[in-house]
C-alpha cells in the first residue's frame, strides 16, 4: 500500500481563483480528515468525513468544501483563494469511524497564493 | 471548546539527559490524547496514544486528568529524537475530530 497519497503536491495559485486537492486514503481506511498547516502552527482542523458523510467541520469559512467518493477517496475545494490560504493541507485517513482517532497521513499539498 | 495548549516552541536538551515536552488540555468531557511526530522530511505520524500505555522509542505519557496535561517524557534523549513533536486531543465520542497543539520543536544537542 503506498499509503496516504495526495495530489498535487506543490502548486501555485493567485488571489480569486479556485483550487481542488485530491486525497486516496489507505485501502481499507474508511474516514478522511482534511488538516491546513500554515508554516510554524500545529494542523487546524477542516474536514471530516466518513462513509461519504460529513462528520465534522472546522471554524473556516464556507469558502472551504469537501466531498468524499464511494471509492473513500476525497477533495477539498477552496474558491475565491486569499493569501492567506497559503498553507501546507494534509489529509489523514483512518480505520474506523469518527474520532477513531489513530491518523495516518499523507504528505500535503502545499498551496501558494499570489 | 477543546483546546491543546504546549508552551514551549523549541526545547534544546542535550544528548543523554531526560526530555519533558509538555502539553494541557482544556477539555469538558472524556478526552482521548496523543502525540504525533514529524521528523525532519518524513510524514507526520502518531507517536504514541495514552489508552494504549505503552512505551514507544523510550517515550512515555502519562494522562493527568487532575491537572489536565498529557506530558510526554523520556529519561534519556537520543540526538535521533530530533524533531516536530504535537501534541492532539479528540473525545471518546466516535464522532469527535483530533485537534492538535501548535508544537514543539526538540534539538538534542551532542
Amino acid at each position: 500500500d503506498a499509503g496516504v497519497t495526495q495530489s498535487p503536491t506543490h502548486l501555485i495559485k493567485t488571489r480569486g481563483q479556485h483550487v481542488t486537492l485530491r486525497c486516496s486514503p489507505i485501502s481499507g481506511h474508511k474516514s478522511v480528515s482534511w488538516y491546513q498547516q500554515v508554516l510554524g502552527q500545529g494542523p487546524q482542523f477542516i474536514f471530516q468525513y466518513y462513509e461519504k458523510e460529513e462528520r465534522g467541520r472546522g471554524n473556516f469559512p464556507d469558502r472551504f468544501s469537501a466531498r468524499q467518493f464511494p471509492n473513500y477517496s476525497s477533495e477539498l475545494n477552496v474558491n475565491a483563494l486569499l493569501l492567506g490560504d497559503s498553507a501546507l493541507y494534509l489529509c489523514a485517513s483512518s480505520r474506523q469511524g469518527p474520532g477513531a482517532n489513530v491518523l495516518t497521513f499523507g504528505a500535503g499539498s502545499r498551496l501558494t497564493v499570489l | 471548546a477543546q483546546r491543546v495548549t504546549q508552551p514551549e516552541k523549541l526545547l534544546s536538551v542535550f544528548k543523554g539527559a531526560p526530555v519533558e515536552l509538555k502539553c494541557n488540555y482544556s477539555y469538558s468531557g472524556s478526552p482521548e490524547l496523543f502525540w504525533y511526530v514529524q521528523y525532519s522530511r518524513q510524514r507526520l505520524q502518531l507517536l504514541l496514544r495514552h489508552i494504549s500505555r505503552e512505551s514507544i522509542k523510550g517515550f512515555t505519557a502519562d494522562l493527568n486528568k487532575g491537572e489536565t496535561s498529557f506530558h510526554l517524557k523520556k529519561p534519556f534523549a537520543q540526538e535521533e529524537d530530533s524533531a516536530m513533536y504535537y501534541c492532539a486531543l479528540s473525545s471518546m465520542n466516535r464522532d469527535d475530530k483530533i485537534i492538535f497543539g501548535k508544537g514543539t520543536r526538540l534539538h538534542i544537542l551532542p
